[in-house]
């Protein structure tokens, strides 16, 4: 079935040093994958997102790649800072149409400062 | 500040009362959603509405029932909930059926007592 999953629940880091959050999915039809940051006591927001004629895009800080052989997404924040505390969800887009966003359960990330 | 905006952030409430949850966004968007988001569980599709249309129905229970007067507000009607309905509640919108990152409210903190 149409899954979206995180491989690690938690992910503590040094202030200063990189971040790697992966992400697996198992519907080889979508073409649309976003990253989402979820602080505390707020909503999801959106960081960065990537379609599946790409392999890498980066952004502020951030660079989100895809390996379509082996379904998985991975999202790297450069020079992780305090604020970037938060869990962090992948979000898989189908490309069969309809408004079915499948996310993923969630990366908390704790920078140690 | 995403654009949408939910109110109340908390709400405790009994199982046998009524309440209600309203979202609204200011962004011109015309499909809006509620989310259910439990611990450690990934987002749930409760419901979603194009063009005030509903389009998606998740096999929500009937004690959720959700409004919709036009592209700007949505609603969602409590009653008679159960303690396992205690989440938070996300309201999303997006530029309808496209391949575009979702706007999130900041959520209900709902506890059912």
């Amino acid at each position: 079935g149409e899954s979206v999953g995180l491989h690690l629940p938690t992910l503590s880091v040094q202030e200063g040093d990189n971040s790697i959050i992966n992400c697996a999915y198992s519907n080889s039809a979508s073409d649309y994958f976003i990253w989402y940051k979820q602080e505390s006591g707020k909503g999801p927001q959106f960081i960065i997102d990537i379609r599946s004629n790409m392999d890498k895009r980066q952004g502020q800080r951030v660079t989100v790649l895809l390996n379509k052989t082996v379904k998985h997404l991975s999202l790297q924040i450069a020079a992780t800072q305090p604020g970037d505390s938060a869990v962090y969800f992948c979000a898989e887009i189908p490309n069969t149409g309809g408004f079915k966003t499948i996310f993923g359960a969630g990366t908390r990330l704790f920078v140690k400062a | 500040e995403t654009g949408v905006t939910q109110t109340p952030r908390h709400l405790v409430m009994g199982m046998t009362n009524k309440k209600s949850l309203k979202c609204e966004q200011h962004l011109g968007h015309n499909a809006m959603y509620w989310y259910k988001q439990s611990a450690k569980k990934p987002l749930e599709l409760m419901f979603v509405y194009n063009f005030k249309e509903q389009t998606e129905n998740n096999s929500v229970p009937s004690r959720f029932s959700p409004e919709c007067p036009n592209s700007s507000h949505l609603f969602l009607h409590l009653h008679t909930l159960q303690p396992e309905d205690s989440a938070l509640y996300l309201c999303a919108a997006t530029r309808g059926n496209m391949n575009t990152e979702a706007f999130f409210g900041q959520g209900t903190r709902l506890t059912v007592v």
